[in-house]
C-alpha cells in the first residue's frame, strides 16, 4: 500500500512561505498526489492536486520531482488562518478498487 | 464545485441505541463513497468503501455488523452505528470521489462532508 510520511508539526510566522514535504515512495504509476487542509471539527478541504512537475493555483503550489516519490506543498505568505493540519494523499488501488489512506498529516501553526 | 452534505453534524445518544449518519453528493453522482472516523488530535482512519448498489468493503478491524453502510443511490450513502457504546464516540466523516474529466483513473478528487460528531452517553 502506498504510504505517506510527513513531518508531524511545523511552526511559521505570518507572511512567511511554508513548504511541507510528503514522502510517498511506493506511489503507483497512475496515482495523483492531492493535498488537503483540515481545521478542527471540520472535514478536510481540497487544496491542490498534481501528477508531476509543478502545479499552481490561487492558494498554493505543488512541486513534484521526476521520480514522484515525494511532493512539496508550498503556501506563500501564510496568515494566522492557515493554522491547520495538512495532509497529502495518494490513492491505493487494490483489486480494482481505489481507496485513500491518510497519513499523520502536518500540524502547521502560524504565529503572529 | 463538488459539494458533499453530511447530516447530522452532531448527535448525542444513549448507549445501546443506533444512530444513522447520511452522506449526500449534491451536484454530482458518486459511485464510490468513503467513510472515515477521527479521534481527537489523530488522523482520519478509513473505515469502509461504499459502492453504489453493492456491499461495502470494510477495512481490517472494522466490524461490519456494528457499522452498517448502505449506498442505495448514486447520491446517498448512510452509516448506521448499531448498539452504540461510549467507545464509538468519534468524529465520522464521509467523502465522495469526483472524477476529473479527461484524465486517468488516478486523477480524482475526494470531496469531504463537514463531519458528524457522535457522542454516546
Amino acid at each position: 500500500l502506498a504510504k505517506t510520511t510527513q513531518p508531524i508539526s511545523m511552526d511559521s510566522y505570518e507572511g512567511q512561505e511554508v513548504n511541507i514535504t510528503c514522502s510517498h515512495n511506493n506511489i503507483a504509476t497512475n496515482d495523483y498526489i492531492t493535498w488537503y487542509q483540515q481545521f478542527p471539527s471540520q472535514g478536510p478541504r481540497f487544496i491542490i492536486q498534481g501528477y508531476k512537475t509543478k502545479v499552481t493555483n490561487e492558494v498554493a503550489s505543488l512541486f513534484i520531482p521526476a521520480d514522484r516519490k515525494s511532493s512539496t506543498l508550498s503556501l506563500p505568505r501564510v496568515s494566522l488562518s492557515d493554522t491547520a493540519v495538512y495532509y497529502c494523499l495518494v490513492g491505493v488501488s487494490t483489486s480494482g478498487t481505489y481507496k485513500y489512506i491518510f497519513g499523520t498529516g502536518t500540524r502547521l501553526k502560524v504565529l503572529a | 464545485g463538488a459539494v458533499v452534505s453530511q447530516h447530522p453534524s452532531w448527535v448525542i445518544c444513549k448507549s445501546g441505541t443506533s444512530v444513522k449518519i447520511e452522506c449526500r453528493s449534491l451536484d454530482f453522482q458518486a459511485t464510490t463513497m468513503f467513510w472515515y472516523r477521527q479521534f481527537p488530535k489523530q488522523s482520519l482512519m478509513l473505515m469502509a468503501t461504499s459502492n453504489e448498489g453493492s456491499k461495502a468493503t470494510y477495512e481490517q478491524g472494522v466490524e461490519k455488523d456494528k457499522f452498517l453502510i448502505n449506498h442505495a443511490s448514486l447520491t446517498l450513502s448512510t452509516l448506521t452505528v448499531t448498539s452504540a457504546h461510549p467507545e464509538d464516540s468519534s468524529f465520522y466523516i464521509c467523502s465522495a470521489r469526483d472524477w476529473v474529466s479527461g484524465t486517468g483513473a488516478g486523477a480524482n478528487v475526494l470531496t469531504f462532508g463537514a463531519g458528524s460528531r457522535l457522542t454516546v452517553l
